[in-house]
């Protein structure tokens, strides 16, 4: 059974620009999570998503967005990119059964210059 | 809100020794407890899980005991390996709301020298 999916997952953008980040997860999974981490902050939630509906945010800026597709994948965008958002993106994916466990991918490492 | 609270890494240790990283948590109601594991390059991976008070989680060697009555979720190892080194997450989920929001301790790193 393949695991969760990260594409791309090594990106260098510039301040200002905007980046899409994707996630595929394992088949059967309807949740998809988003989290950044950092090694000042750790792991920060950013939202949740379970059939193409957004469940829950964290506290992040609005330029922080993200959707789900009829097939479960999942995409997140950050626009005007500043410096602070250089991080470790990575995606879990888990059971329609919601026990809480979390089944993550290797995440998307972004740069920002 | 909920929150957990991890010991500050890193932590060395030499193989075999005894490894136990704190974990304390605040959160309402009744969470679920777990302990993920990342190993370097990688994403996160589930290492053991608690759903109830007193409930013990354990795999590959690993244990950590749900204790409500100190709100806490100590991982422990009785003989570490060089293998082992990698990063430890304590994490909770509120099991109040429907929701898949896992919150996350800062991590332990973990170093076990030969």
């Amino acid at each position: 059974k393949a695991g969760v999916t990260q594409t791309p997952r090594y990106l260098i953008k510039t301040r200002g620009q905007q980046v899409t980040l994707s996630c595929s997860p394992i088949s059967g999974h309807r949740s998809v999570s988003w989290y950044q981490q950092t090694p000042g902050q750790g792991l920060q939630f950013l939202f949740e998503y379970f059939s193409e509906t957004q469940r829950n945010k964290g506290n992040f800026p609005g330029r922080f967005s993200g959707r789900q597709f009829s097939n479960s994948r999942s995409e997140m965008n950050v626009s005007t990119l500043e410096l602070g958002d250089s991080a470790l993106y990575l995606c879990a994916s888990s059971l329609p059964a919601n026990t809480g466990e979390l089944f993550f991918g290797e995440g998307s490492r972004l740069t920002v210059l | 809100g909920n929150s957990v609270t991890q010991m500050e890494g890193p932590v060395t240790l030499s193989e075999e020794a005894f490894l136990t990283i704190n974990c304390t948590y605040t959160a309402t109601g009744y969470p679920s407890l777990f302990w993920y594991v990342q190993y370097p390059g990688e994403g996160l991976q589930l290492l053991l899980k608690a759903t109830k008070a007193d409930d013990k989680g354990s795999n590959k060697g690993f244990e950590a005991t749900y204790r409500k009555e100190t709100t806490s979720f100590h991982l422990e190892k009785g003989s570490v390996q060089v293998s082992d080194s990698a990063v430890y997450f304590c994490a909770l989920r509120d099991n109040s709301g429907g929701y898949q929001k896992v919150t996350f301790g800062t991590g332990t790193k973990l170093q076990v020298i030969p």
